[in-house]
């Protein structure tokens, strides 16, 4: 079946560690995305990327890091120096010309 | 600065019943607005979409409309049904690549809307 797939979709990590999320899709969409929700604050852009190889920050990037080296793949790195790294993640991706986003089921990422 | 806005956090109605989703946004580059469903613990799912050269949109038991003037649109559930109830996020859209050819959302709060059976 074609899809978004966003593994674990529990992840619990130690305060300064880094944690990879990974967000993988084989719908052949160009552009990727990576959202995070908060309570109460809806969802929150964090790096997105039209093409292999090239990124954009969001509107809240600091901390986290990205990169897009298959069509396929846009794994999301959530540093040690995010304050506060603890919520809901979402991967998301287009198909060119589209403004509609096709959602993966998130990753809950609890740091302790 | 919040650029779309959905001012009730919540929505309570009775089973066949109208739903009215509000939403309100601030930017006058966006050019087309996106309305989603969310559950608990999942991602998103698109509903419905109108695009800024309309003022409605409609599909099945549910409508958009934009009033561009006023910088507002809504969603009306008709009739709403108890399954409906989740999370409704609105988005809008405008373009940020130069070719036109990708978009990204920025999208509001949300709103709980609870039907009642």
């Amino acid at each position: 079946d074609g899809g978004i797939t966003q593994s674990p979709k529990y992840l619990f990590r130690k305060e300064g560690q880094n944690v990879t999320l990974s967000c993988e899709q084989n719908l052949n969409h160009d552009a990727m995305y990576w959202y995070r929700q908060d309570p109460g604050q809806g969802l929150r852009l964090i790096y997105y990327s039209q093409i292999v190889n090239d990124f954009q920050k969001g509107d809240i990037a600091e901390g986290y890091s990205v990169s897009r080296e298959k069509k396929e793949s846009f794994p999301l790195t959530v540093t040690s120096a995010q304050k506060n790294p603890t919520a809901f993640y979402l991967c998301a991706s287009s198909p060119l010309g589209s403004h509609e986003a096709f959602f993966g089921q998130g990753t809950r990422l609890t740091v302790v | 600065d919040q650029q779309v806005k959905q001012n009730s956090p919540s929505l309570s109605v009775q089973e066949g019943r109208i739903s009215i989703l509000n939403c309100d946004y601030t930017n006058s580059m966006f050019d087309y607005f996106l309305w989603y469903k969310k559950y608990p613990a999942e991602g998103p799912t698109f509903l419905i979409s109108i695009s800024s050269i309309k003022d409605k949109n409609e599909d099945g038991r549910f409508t958009v409309f934009l009033n561009k003037s006023a910088k507002h649109l809504s969603l009306h559930i008709v009739p709403s049904q108890p399954g409906d109830s989740a999370v409704y996020f609105c988005a809008a859209s405008h373009t940020w690549y130069s070719g036109g050819s990708n978009y990204k959302l920025t999208f509001g709060k949300g709103t709980l809307l609870t039907v009642n059976p």
